[in-house]
Formats: structure tokens, C-alpha cells, sequence
């Protein structure tokens, strides 16, 4: 099973549309989840983080459901600017102190004019 | 914000040579730095941990003896790939966490698009 599954998509909106995605993480032990936005060819770049209380960034809503260790991200009035590959990310660390994060493969999203 | 700062950011090599990334924080102590590698539609795949002044932690499947990792100071780590093969030609991007800005505090290099002939 892999530590952090998403729907790869791609997701084709039309400007304006909401849209969402998930992810599923597998260790129970992790503590922090971000979502990233990775343009192509870039480096990626944080979003937000996710709270367990949900949480708003303007057009972004990410929500975490620790008991299905699932995560979201909503985006809602979607721009053409928002069409690039989501991440989410989780942080489990590790009791030999490595405590670097493991991505989900990304959720990539056309935004159509 | 915090700055991490990477190079090259793209080479290309011939096969059978060696090739050195930096990866420098700019403006706070990176007391440890990720290796990460990304295939063309895969996730980002961490190669190893570095911590400044010891030796660093490989993941399992990650040939230590192939991606050499150095990490002499707080502001710079090096990953030199050692006698590349095509099959080494990736996105290498470097990842620094300023402990200061808490657990958001991961900043990643601009990456480096290794091709190898």
C-alpha cells in the first residue's frame, strides 16, 4: 500500500468551478500534512498546511479527517492561474530522527478558460 | 522568507562522469537537508537525510556509495552523483527545514534536471 495515495486526474475545470481533491495517507502515526502546488518542470511550493480543525486560505479550504486518514483541498472561483500539480504531503517522523516528508505523486488540474 | 538556494539547476553529463549539486540556505542554519529525487509523473522520492557534521541517512535502495552526500557546514550540503548512468537522469531537488519557522519551515531548492548521454 502507498504511504500517500491521490487521484493523479487529470481534473479539467472550467474557470470559475470549484473543485476537489483527496488523499490518503497510511501511517496512522503521522503528524503534519501540507499540500504543495508543483508547476511543471519547478520545484514545489506550500500551499498550506492542514489543521485538524480545518482550515481557510482564501480560495483554499483543506480539511483532515484523522480517523480515515484522509486529507482535501477545495478551491473554489478556480483561476487559470490554479492549473498545476497538488501534492499532498505528510510528515511521519521517524525514531531515528529523519523526519523528511513523503509526497503523494499530485493531482494534476487543468483550468480551462 | 526563507531561501534555499540550488545549482546547477539543469547539466548534462556523459555517462561514466560525476556530478556535483549545491544546495545553499540563504538566510538561516539548515541543520538538516533532504535529497529528494523526481521521476518524469512519479512523486517526489526522498534519497536521504543530511545532518550538518555526520554522516547522512540513506533510504532503503538509495546506494550511498553512488550519491555522495555532504553536509560540512549549516549553510551547505552537496550531492555529487558518482559515475552516472542514463538510468540516473532525474529532477534532484534539495529541501532545508528552518527549525525557527516550526514544522512549516521546509523550504525546497529550484531543483536540478540531470541528463545523462
Amino acid at each position: 500500500r502507498k504511504e500517500v495515495e491521490q487521484d493523479p486526474g487529470p481534473f479539467n475545470v472550467p474557470e470559475g468551478a470549484t473543485v476537489a481533491f483527496n488523499c490518503t495517507y497510511s501511517n496512522s502515526a503521522s503528524q503534519s500534512f501540507f499540500w504543495y502546488r508543483q508547476d511543471c518542470r519547478k520545484e514545489p511550493k506550500l500551499l498550506m498546511s492542514v489543521y485538524s480543525s480545518g482550515n481557510e486560505d482564501g480560495r483554499f479550504t483543506a480539511q483532515l479527517n484523522r480517523a480515515s486518514q484522509y486529507i482535501s483541498l477545495l478551491i473554489r472561483d478556480s483561476k487559470l492561474s490554479d492549473s498545476a500539480t497538488y501534492l499532498c504531503v505528510v510528515n511521519s517522523y521517524s525514531g531515528g530522527g529523519a523526519d523528511g516528508l513523503t509526497f503523494g505523486k499530485g493531482t494534476h488540474l487543468i483550468i480551462q478558460p | 522568507g526563507a531561501v534555499v538556494s540550488q545549482h546547477p539547476s539543469r547539466v548534462i553529463c556523459k555517462s561514466g562522469t560525476s556530478v556535483k549539486i549545491e544546495c545553499r540556505s540563504l538566510d538561516f542554519q539548515a541543520t538538516t537537508m533532504f535529497w529528494y529525487r523526481q521521476f518524469p509523473k512519479q512523486s517526489l522520492m526522498l534519497m536521504a537525510t543530511s545532518n550538518e557534521g555526520s554522516k547522512a541517512t540513506y533510504e532503503q535502495g538509495v546506494e550511498k556509495d553512488k550519491f555522495l552526500i555532504n553536509h560540512a557546514s549549516l549553510t551547505l550540503s552537496t550531492l555529487t552523483v558518482t559515475s552516472a548512468h542514463p538510468e540516473d537522469s532525474s529532477f534532484y531537488i534539495c529541501s532545508a527545514r528552518d527549525r525557527v519557522a516550526g514544522a512549516n519551515g521546509y523550504t525546497f531548492g529550484s531543483g536540478t534536471r540531470l541528463t545523462v548521454v
